[in-house]
């Protein structure tokens, strides 16, 4: 059971405009998001999160959009840019879980082409 | 500020073959997590640890085993390999428990593969 699931496997997107990354949960017992980047190589490195007190969090070209009656978590990058090629992974996680017991998406490959 | 080291980068193992990879935490970080990702997958959470005492586990069997280390940094042991587990193991480690720590810092993972 795929308790976190990003439907697009991949996404491309023109230099200069929004890219938009989509995750849905079914738990609903899920009270903290984070969006991780991964290069190829490279272990994910943490781009942005969001507590379900919220319903935006803003950090420069990033922005996480949480709607928590529709389950729904999207990342908005704007502008896009080339080197924001790489693929991107939504996590969840609950404030019960003692710790950082990140429950992980399947990931969209963005591809930004200058 | 060190990162987050793995260790080896790759390796071949044999079916029924036991292996064990290494993961040195972030400087001031006390709390290692292991994650398994298949190819073309999400990183699944195997276990945690925390003070060297295993903190939480994932649906992974006994097979699937770790350490940590009063440094903090951890070993991951998979005994009797199947051609599942072949993966990439990444091995994130963040400043503890809290509320606001949920910010894991990667390793770059262990390639394994088994024939």
């Amino acid at each position: 059971d795929q308790q976190v699931k990003q439907n697009s496997p991949s996404l491309s997107v023109q230099e200069g405009r929004i890219s938009i990354l989509n995750c849905d949960y079914t738990n609903s017992m899920f009270d903290y998001f984070l969006w991780y980047k991964k290069y190829p190589a490279e272990g994910p490195t943490f781009l942005i999160s969001i507590s379900s007190i919220k319903d935006k969090n803003e950090d420069g070209r990033f922005t996480v959009f949480l709607n928590k009656s529709a389950k729904h978590l999207s990342l908005h990058i704007v502008p896009s840019q080339p080197g924001d090629s790489a693929v991107y992974f939504c996590a969840a996680n609950t404030a019960d879980n003692a710790g950082n017991m990140l429950t992980f998406g399947g990931g969209t490959r963005l591809m930004v082409k200058p | 500020e060190t990162g987050v080291t793995q260790s080896p980068t790759h390796l071949i193992k044999t079916r029924g073959q036991q292996v064990t990879l290494r993961c040195s935490s972030q400087s001031g970080h006390n709390t290692v997590s292991w994650y398994q990702q298949a190819l073309g997958q999400g990183p699944q959470f195997i276990f945690q640890y925390y003070r060297e005492e295993e903190n939480g586990r994932g649906n992974f069997p006994p097979r699937f085993s770790g350490l940590q280390f009063p440094n903090y940094s951890s070993e991951l042991n998979v005994n009797a390999l199947e051609l599942d587990d072949s993966a990439l193991y990444l091995c994130a480690s963040s400043r503890g428990l809290d509320w606001n720590s949920y910010e894991q810092y990667f390793g770059p993972g262990t390639r394994l593969t088994v024939t």
